[in-house]
């Protein structure tokens, strides 16, 4: 069955610093990919996504992701994260057999150190 | 533009009794969908509507839970006899037709005590 796995119940880390959230995924083809963010009170909100053509992706609020396929990852990164960017962050895959069906990590929740 | 919209935002509910969840998607927006998300989780596929009709109910846990959008548009999510571990956080999305990229509601946060 497909799944995706988040590896990292929770990250901190100081503001300005790097940041990079890991997401792996089981799947029998080229995934459609994508990372959304939830802030308390807030919908989730699409980050950046990836269907085809260029590994790296560039989203909104300055992140970014690279698609992986020897290392079944697409892993979300930002050079310098601000204190806003503290939320919750999911990966998910859309489903081999559904054009809309996604399946979901668990998340991994974002703490900044001031 | 205005972003997906759920009434009401807190729903508190004896066991037992019924709830209806209301979703308003974004306008145009021919599919649309409703998930669970527990805490500690991601979303839980619950039902896909494609225009009126339920496309895939499959990820509804019982016959408790039933969803309808007859216009095509706005859609409700009622559950019957609500248990305890009914409680959640319910989440609709809305995407312009069966596409993977889904916008998000704020969600309903229901508790069932």
């Amino acid at each position: 069955a497909q799944s995706v796995t988040q590896p990292d119940i929770h990250i901190t880390v100081s503001e300005g610093a790097s940041l990079e959230l890991r997401c792996n995924y089981s799947y029998g083809a080229t995934p459609y990919l994508f990372w959304y963010v939830q802030s308390p009170g807030q919908g989730l909100q699409l980050l950046l996504k990836y269907f085809s053509g260029d590994t790296l992706v560039q989203g909104i609020k300055g992140f970014e992701a690279e698609f992986k396929r020897s290392q079944s990852s697409f892993n979300l990164r930002k050079p310098s994260v601000h204190w806003s960017d503290a939320a919750e962050y999911f990966c998910a895959v859309g489903r081999m057999d559904s054009n809309y069906q996604l399946i979901w990590g668990a998340g991994t929740k974002l703490i900044i150190k001031p | 533009g205005a972003g997906v919209s759920q009434t009401p935002s807190n729903k508190v509910t004896e066991k037992g009794k019924y709830v209806e969840l209301r979703c308003d998607p974004i306008s145009g927006h021919t599919a649309l969908y409703w998930y669970r998300q527990s805490l500690g989780q991601g979303p839980e596929f619950l039902i896909y509507f494609q225009g009126t009709g339920a496309a895939d109910d499959s990820g509804l846990p019982n016959d408790r839970f039933f969803a309808v959008r007859p216009e095509g548009s706005v859609s409700t999510l009622k559950i019957q006899r609500t248990e305890r571990g009914d409680s959640a956080v319910y989440l609709c999305a809305s995407s312009p037709y069966s596409a993977q990229e889904q916008f998000f509601g704020p969600g309903t946060r229901l508790t069932v005590l």
